[in-house]
């Protein structure tokens, strides 16, 4: 199984509301990062966390919130949102630091539109 | 992780090799090349990676020169299904202190023809 599944597949939200992005592996990875990409654009990295921490937050806006709930579960808390914040934001998952294997496999997406 | 750069866009025609073209100059001596490929509306696709030496897997072949300052990815018999961006990508290997950042450049619009 090299599946990363994120859910929902499409969210529409107010800039008052917030969600929840979610995403999930069962590889055994230790190693599970959030992008976003805009249209025509290639993706951004916007988190990754390592063995269950957060270890690289690329000056992400507070407005997104990530947790890691457990080594397989990765969420992505969206609060006060903005209509710029509107992309596909993609999940990631690979081995981590001791692994050998290095390649990282992505989730299909979710494509979130600020209202 | 070191730049790379790569052509904007390339045409092929259907049934013949792709050579996708990669330049990483200021490469360093642990990092490693990688592709991935992304077809339109879907999550980024896992490709092939190597150090130093040639790679070859179900999917594709990775020649890296010798000073290791450029690279070339070579689908041997592209079909309409290769259409996508391909990103070619360089970065520490496991264990490295910056093993984390997997930063993606602009990447190659592959167009393959009928």
């Amino acid at each position: 199984d090299t599946e990363v599944t994120q859910t929902p597949k499409h969210l529409v939200m107010g800039m008052t509301n917030k969600k929840s992005l979610k995403c999930e592996q069962h590889m055994g990875h230790r190693a599970m990062y959030w992008y976003k990409q805009k249209a025509k654009k290639p993706p951004e990295l916007m988190f990754v966390y390592s063995y269950e921490k957060l270890s690289i937050n690329e000056s992400v806006p507070s407005r997104f919130s990530p947790e890691c709930p457990n080594s397989s579960l990765l969420n992505l808390h969206l609060h006060a949102l903005q209509p710029e914040d509107s992309a596909l934001y993609l999940c990631a998952s690979s081995q981590g630091r001791q692994g050998r294997n290095t390649e990282a496999f992505f989730g299909q997406g979710t494509r979130l539109t600020v209202v | 992780d070191a730049k790379t750069t790569q052509p904007t866009s390339m045409d092929c025609a259907e049934g013949r090799a792709a050579n996708l073209p990669c330049n990483h100059s200021t490469i360093s001596g642990n990092e490693y090349v990688y592709w991935y490929r992304q077809i339109h509306s879907q999550g980024p696709q896992y490709i092939i990676h190597g150090l130093k030496n040639n790679e070859t897997n179900e999917m594709a072949s990775l020649i890296i020169t010798e000073d290791r300052k450029s690279s070339t990815l070579i689908l041997p018999h592209a079909t309409l299904r290769d259409t996508a961006v391909y990103y070619c990508i360089v970065r520490v290997g496991a264990g490295g202190t910056s093993y984390g950042k997997l930063t993606f450049g602009q990447g190659t619009i592959l167009t393959v023809h009928p």
